[in-house]
């Protein structure tokens, strides 16, 4: 399979339920992120690895966790989750962090909703 | 903080239309990209443009970088159906570490 995978595609959880999201690249990138998409809002970059160790971590509520094992996966560990996080969930890589001109691939988003 | 703005937020318009969106800052890039997101998946890289002043076109889409770097157009013509979607400009920074997104421009083409 080519591209970003992203598994699963939609998810409902409790408040109180652990899950965890996973994205997959199969294009030699280096650098993976995780993104929120909130109605209405910009695109928020969460965090950011590249060559497996976190780069960047915008002042992300702990109850969201991240994981990349090795450079093709990642994954984002929830727990105690809130409503209001709600939201797409992406993932992107890149094949060097920030300025590709190659742009971000992007996956198909989780779409998470809190209840 | 660098922002970009995008407008208008929403358009709707008939088949065979022409169409600008507008990618706005105050801040300059290194280079902007535009993406393109259908309902349901995540966004599409269209075109990167680097130089200010450049222009590049993609099939009906034109693409230009302001001359100072700061914004960016998109230009339908006779848009299609398959042009809905969510249009999101991007910024690298000058320091080619950051890449920032608009909010997007909602398109909706109506048959």
């Amino acid at each position: 399979e080519t591209g970003v995978t992203q598994t699963p595609r939609h998810l409902v959880m409790g408040m109180t339920n652990k899950k965890s999201l996973k994205c997959e690249q199969h294009l030699g990138h280096n650098a993976m992120y995780w993104y929120k998409q909130s109605a209405k809002k910009p695109l928020e970059l969460m965090f950011v690895y590249n060559f497996k160790e976190q780069t960047e971590n915008n002042s992300v509520p702990s109850r969201f966790s991240p994981e990349c094992p090795n450079s093709s996966h990642l994954f984002l560990h929830l727990h105690t989750l809130q409503p209001e996080d709600s939201a797409l969930y992406l993932c992107a890589s890149s094949q060097l962090q920030g300025a590709d001109l190659n742009g971000y691939t992007f996956g198909s988003g989780t779409r998470l909703t809190v209840v | 903080t660098q922002l970009l703005e995008q407008s208008p937020q929403f358009l709707s318009i008939q088949e065979g239309e022409n169409l600008t969106v507008y990618c706005n800052s105050s801040s300059v890039f290194s280079s902007l990209q535009w993406y393109r997101q259908e309902p349901g998946e995540g966004p599409v890289l269209l075109v990167t443009v680097v130089t200010g002043g450049e222009v590049k076109k993609l099939k009906r889409l034109t693409f230009q970088f302001g001359d100072a770097r700061k914004d960016s157009s998109l230009h339908i013509t006779a848009a299609q159906p398959g042009d809905t979607g969510l249009y999101l400009c991007a910024g690298v920074g000058t320091s080619y570490d950051k890449v920032i997104f608009g909010p997007g421009t909602s398109l909706s083409v109506i048959p």
